[in-house]
This record gives C-alpha cells, structure tokens and sequence, in this order.
C-alpha cells in the first residue's frame, strides 16, 4: 500500500534559523497538503500542491511538489516561536484514493 | 468558513460503557467526513470515511461493530465507542470536506477519550 514518510521526525532549531522538513510517498500522488498541528491542538490546513514542480509561498514558508511528484518540502525562513508545532504531509495516490498521513516533523524553536 | 465542531472536548468514562462523539460542520455542508485516531505524539490514523446517508467505509482492522458511524445529514456525523476498553483512550478527531473537487479536510478540535 501507500506509503508516506517524513524526515526528520524531530527537529530543534533557534530562533531565526531556517528549518526544512521533507515528505516523501512510495507512489506518485495526485496533490499533496500540509497541515500544522500546534501542541494540544487539532491539524490545520496549510496549502495544496498539484502540479509537478509546483512551488508556493505563504510569507516565510515555502512548499514544493516534486517534478516526479511523489515528494514535498516545506522550508521556513527565520522560524519564530509561533512556528512550534508538528507538520504533516498528507496525499492520495493518482487514483485520488488512500488518502494518508506522513508521520509528522515536530519543531521546537528555542528563543 | 469552514469550521467543524466536536462535541464533547474530553469524556471520561467506565470501561464496558458506550460514548458518542459528535462532528459538525458549522458554516458549510460536509459531502465527506473522516474519523482519525490519533496516539500522543503520533500521526493521524485514518479509521472511517463517511457519506451521508451511506454506511460508512472503515479502514482494515478497525472493528466497524465497536466504531459505529452515522452520518445522518450533511452537517454531523457520530462515533459511537461501543463498550469501551482502556486500550480505546485516544485522541479521535473528525474532519470534512466541503465538495467532492476539494480534497482540502477542515478539522475539528478533536475529543479526548479516557476510559478507566
């Protein structure tokens, strides 16, 4: 079956560095999504990639979909305290079926 | 827009017992709706999609007899833990979807479940 994976699984960082985690799935996806969870509370969505080679920026993040589409990265410029939280990738294959959840990037951004 | 509710936050309750979670969709009509169980510290585990008016479809080793799943309008869906097990305290969390084009799901804040 599908498989979505994220690395790193953890990630510290201080203030004002850059942190990137990568998604990588075991078959090509239709579109892939983000979704933040902050500690406590309930995954938000974030954006969508469809295209192969799609890169969008939301002020200091940026998200690519691979041009093989079966990988994303999310990068964030200059992490704040605000950016702690899990990351999780989540897509369905070409067939727009088993729609699955990467593991998760959990960031902790030390002041 | 976009808001799905959860009802209750937190229950605890006694083993043997049954507990119904509900989910709304406050401000948009749901075609879709997902039940997710999620462990601390874990990902999201997908156990149900749910139409409206149809059963729902589980994901293989979920127990649809223990998880009951109605989705009686386009608006709630509820799962009901039918004779609860301390093994069945988790985080379960729902979402929807607005339209069959959209795949983007809204969360709700999620119910936590204790049973003793």
């Amino acid at each position: 079956g599908q498989q979505v994976m994220q690395i790193p699984q953890y990630q510290h960082v201080q203030e004002g560095e850059d942190f990137t985690t990568y998604c990588n799935s075991s078959t090509t996806l239709s579109n892939i999504q983000w979704y933040k969870q902050r500690p406590g509370g309930h995954p938000v969505f974030l954006i969508q990639l469809v295209k192969s080679g799609e890169v969008k920026k939301q002020k200091r993040l940026t998200f690519q979909f691979g041009e093989a589409k079966k990988n994303s990265s999310l990068h964030i410029t200059a992490t704040q305290t605000t950016d702690v939280g899990t990351y999780f990738c989540a897509g369905s294959n070409d067939y727009g079926q088993n729609f699955v959840f990467g593991p998760g990037t959990r960031l902790s951004v030390l002041p | 827009g976009a808001v799905v509710s959860q009802h209750p936050s937190r229950v605890i309750c006694k083993s043997g017992t049954s507990v119904k979670i509900e989910c709304r969709s406050l401000d948009f009509q749901a075609t879709t709706m997902f039940w997710y169980r999620q462990f601390p510290k874990q990902s999201l585990m997908l156990m149900a999609t749910s139409n409206e008016g149809s059963k729902a479809t589980y994901e293989q080793g979920v127990e649809k007899d223990k998880f009951l799943i109605n989705h009686a309008s386009l608006t709630l869906s509820t799962l009901t833990v039918t004779s609860a097990h301390p093994e069945d305290s988790s985080f379960y969390i729902c979402s929807a979807r607005r339209d069959l084009r959209e795949e983007t799901q809204y969360f709700g804040p999620g119910t936590r479940l204790l049973v003793l």
